[in-house]
């Protein structure tokens, strides 16, 4: 079966250090991989969108990397900030028909 | 600036009540999803609607049916709530592969 698997275990770290959160999929193939922030009792937010032949992606602190061949996306967060504290979401479009599945989530906690 | 906008925020339903979740989106977006969130099983795709007119099925669809009345509406029906029905639900919206708009969600327990 399908699977999209992030660390269900909550990453704790030091404010200013890099955080680096993990998304492991098997038996997809998807062309698009996304990352989203979801605070409690909220929506998800888009953060950045990586394509296949894209090997990594950027935008401000945040930085994405895509491993077709190990079937890995990581997503780190530089300087981190106890504002960035929240659970991150990784998904996934296995078909390209732009309808996305979800990893479970890693919850981030940046500790002043 | 609303983006999108679902109804109601919480609901509490008794075994074999209906409802009706609304959803409503002003970005002109072509496509609209429904989304239910369980802890620990994250974000699975109920019923999804490319564009105007048509809908289709996600991994989660049995217990459901939708409506999307028009480019900007798009709503979930519960025909029988059962307690398994009980979670978070969550409206998206998108255009091409620029992301996900999403609600701030509908809290339903089923009682």
């Amino acid at each position: 079966s399908q699977k999209i698997e992030q660390n269900s275990e909550a990453l704790n770290i030091q404010e200013g250090k890099t955080a680096t959160l993990t998304c492991n999929y098997t038996n997809y193939s998807p062309a698009y991989l996304q990352w989203y922030r979801q605070d409690p009792g909220r929506g998800p937010v888009f953060l950045l969108l990586i394509r296949e032949n894209e090997k990594e992606k950027r935008k401000e602190r945040l930085k994405v990397t895509f491993d077709t061949t190990l079937k890995q996306s990581l997503f780190h967060i530089t300087a981190s900030q106890p504002a960035d504290s929240a659970t991150y979401l990784c998904a996934l479009d296995p078909d390209n028909f732009n309808k996305f599945y979800f990893g479970s989530g890693t919850k981030l906690n940046v500790k002043p | 600036n609303a983006g999108v906008t679902q109804t109601p925020k919480f609901q509490v339903l008794k075994t074999g009540q209906s409802m009706t979740l609304q959803c409503a989106q002003d970005m002109n977006h072509n496509s609209m999803y429904w989304y239910r969130q369980d802890p620990g099983m994250g974000l699975r795709l109920i019923y999804y609607s490319a564009s105007e007119g048509t809908t289709d099925k996600g991994e989660v669809p049995n217990g459901y049916n939708v409506s999307r009345l028009n480019k900007r509406e798009f709503s979930l029906r519960l025909e029988s709530a059962a307690p398994s029905q009980t979670s978070v639900y969550f409206c998206a919206s998108s255009e091409g592969k620029l992301g996900y708009t999403f609600g701030s969600g509908t809290r339903l327990t089923v009682v």
